[in-house]
């Protein structure tokens, strides 16, 4: 069975620091990727940024970007200079199964504020 | 515009009722997911269907039901054996191997 654990339920940040959420993931199955979202307190879910299981390099996105470690497991969100902007939950998502079976599972999320 | 629509954005249910939750997009994304999302909680899988006329159970399908007769629409059911529905619920749409799209949300209350 395939998990997406996040083990920060909240963090504070002074703004203009650089932040890291934690992600880790389990599953069997080979191919696979790994999602990250944002969700402010409107409740839309954003999406940020992607990394395939076998991409060779982290992703990365403006101010985001993705530390994969595949021996780990692990797939930790980086955000540079943050801003007040910034404060909201984030998700990590894994996605697993072939193509047009595939099953797209969330973490329970880390509810990120930044300090002015 | 492309997206992903819900209907309604905010809906009351009272206690055996059973209420339809609406979800159209017209992206030609071919899989479609519902999810629930209780306060402070991440998301958790209910239903998905990745073609019409099929579909799976996520993790906590029990007291809800879907169709999925044609492409662009999922419609998620929420029945009188769903012993505490109130929460909020999301649909989304992917294609292939790359990210979701969601909509806006709709979040129901039992009255």
């Amino acid at each position: 069975a395939q998990k997406i654990t996040q083990t920060q339920p909240g963090m504070f940040v002074q703004e203009k620091e650089a932040v890291t959420l934690d992600c880790t993931y389990d599953t069997s199955d080979p191919s696979y990727g790994l999602f990250w979202y944002k969700q402010p307190s409107s409740g839309e879910m954003i999406f940020l940024i992607y990394q395939g299981s076998y991409d060779q390099q982290n992703a990365t996105e403006g101010r985001y970007s993705l530390n994969f470690q595949k021996a780990r497991k692990s797939a930790n969100l980086v955000i540079s200079a943050s801003q007040l902007g910034d404060s909201a939950m984030y998700f990590c998502a894994m996605r697993v199964g072939n193509f047009g079976n595939e099953k797209l599972t969330f973490g329970t999320g880390t509810r990120l504020t930044i300090i002015p | 515009d492309g997206g992903i629509t819900q209907s309604p954005k905010y809906l009351f249910r009272k206690e055996g009722q059973n209420v339809t939750l609406s979800c159209e997009q017209n992206l030609n994304h071919d899989a479609m997911y519902w999810y629930r999302q209780d306060p402070g909680q991440g998301l958790r899988l209910i239903y998905y269907s990745q073609i019409v006329n099929d579909f799976q159970k996520g993790d906590i399908a029990e007291g809800y039901s879907v169709s999925r007769e044609k492409k662009e629409s999922f419609p998620l059911t929420v029945t009188s054996a769903q012993k505490n529905p109130t929460a909020f619920y999301l649909c989304a749409s992917k294609q292939g191997y790359t990210e979701a799209f969601f909509g806006q949300g709709t979040r129901l209350t039992v009255v």
